[in-house]
C-alpha cells in the first residue's frame, strides 16, 4: 500500500522568509496530492492541491510541486506570515479512493 | 458550506466501555472516513465508507467498528476501550460525484481512556 513520508517534523521560520516542506510517497499509482492546514485547536482544511498531470500549481502565496519520476512533492510558503503558523500535512491517493496522510510539519513562523 | 458536525469533543471513558463516536454531515456526500491523529503519526484511517451500509477497512481497524444505516451518518464504535486508543479521533467526509476530492472535517473527538 501507499506510505507518505514528510519532512521536517517541525520547522520555524522568520516572518516574511520562505518556508518549504517536503513529502515522498511510494506508489506509482497514486495520482492526488493535497495539502491540509491545521491551526491549534481546529480542523484541518484543505489549502492546495495537485494533480499527477501538472507539475506545479500557485495559488497567492502558496504552491506545490510534483515530481512523479522521483516520487515527491514539496509545498512552498513564501512572504510568510504569523496566520502561517500551524500543523501542515500532506497526502496522497488515487483519485476518489482513500488518501494517506504524512506524518505532519509544526511551522511556527517567528516575527 | 459543508458541515461535519461531531457528537463530543472531549469525551472521557474507562477501559472495558463501549464508546460510541458520531459523526454528521449535512452535504449529502457519499464518502465518510474516521481517522485518529496521534503527535508524529499524522492521521491515520480507521475506517471509511463509500456509501450507505457500506464499510471499508482503513490502515488501522483493529479495535474499532463502524456503522452507516443513514447518509448522513457515520459512527464509529469502540468495543472495549482500551488505554491505547486515547487520541483525537476526526470523521470527515467528501463528495464523490463531480472528481471533487476535497474532504471536509470535522472538529474532532478528544477521547481519553483511564
Amino acid at each position: 500500500g501507499e506510505n507518505v513520508e514528510q519532512h521536517p517534523s517541525t520547522l520555524s521560520v522568520q516572518e516574511g522568509d520562505s518556508a518549504v516542506i517536503k513529502c515522498t510517497y511510494s506508489d506509482s499509482a497514486s495520482n492526488y496530492f493535497p495539502w491540509y492546514k491545521q491551526e491549534l485547536g481546529k480542523r484541518p482544511q484543505l489549502i492546495i492541491d495537485i494533480r499527477s498531470n501538472v507539475g506545479e500549481k500557485k495559488d497567492q502565496r502558496i504552491a506545490v510541486t510534483l515530481n512523479k519520476t522521483a516520487k515527491h512533492f514539496s509545498l512552498h510558503i513564501t512572504e510568510t506570515q504569523p496566520e502561517d503558523s500551524a500543523v501542515y500535512f500532506c497526502a496522497a491517493g488515487q483519485g476518489a479512493q482513500k488518501l494517506v496522510f504524512g506524518q505532519g510539519t509544526r511551522l511556527t513562523i517567528n516575527p | 458550506d459543508v458541515k461535519v458536525t461531531q457528537s463530543s469533543r472531549y469525551l472521557v471513558k474507562r477501559t472495558g466501555e463501549k464508546v460510541f463516536l458520531e459523526c454528521v454531515q449535512d452535504m449529502d456526500h457519499e464518502n465518510m472516513f474516521w481517522y485518529r491523529q496521534d503527535p508524529g503519526l499524522g492521521l491515520r484511517l480507521i475506517y471509511f465508507s463509500y456509501d450507505v451500509k457500506m464499510k471499508e477497512k482503513g490502515d488501522i481497524p483493529e479495535g474499532y467498528s463502524v456503522s452507516r444505516e443513514k447518509k448522513e451518518r457515520f459512527s464509529l464504535i469502540l468495543e472495549s476501550a482500551s488505554t491505547n486508543q486515547t487520541s483525537m479521533y476526526l470523521c470527515a467526509s467528501r463528495d464523490r460525484e463531480n472528481r471533487v476530492y476535497e474532504q471536509y472535517f470535522g472538529p474532532g473527538t478528544r477521547l481519553t481512556v483511564t
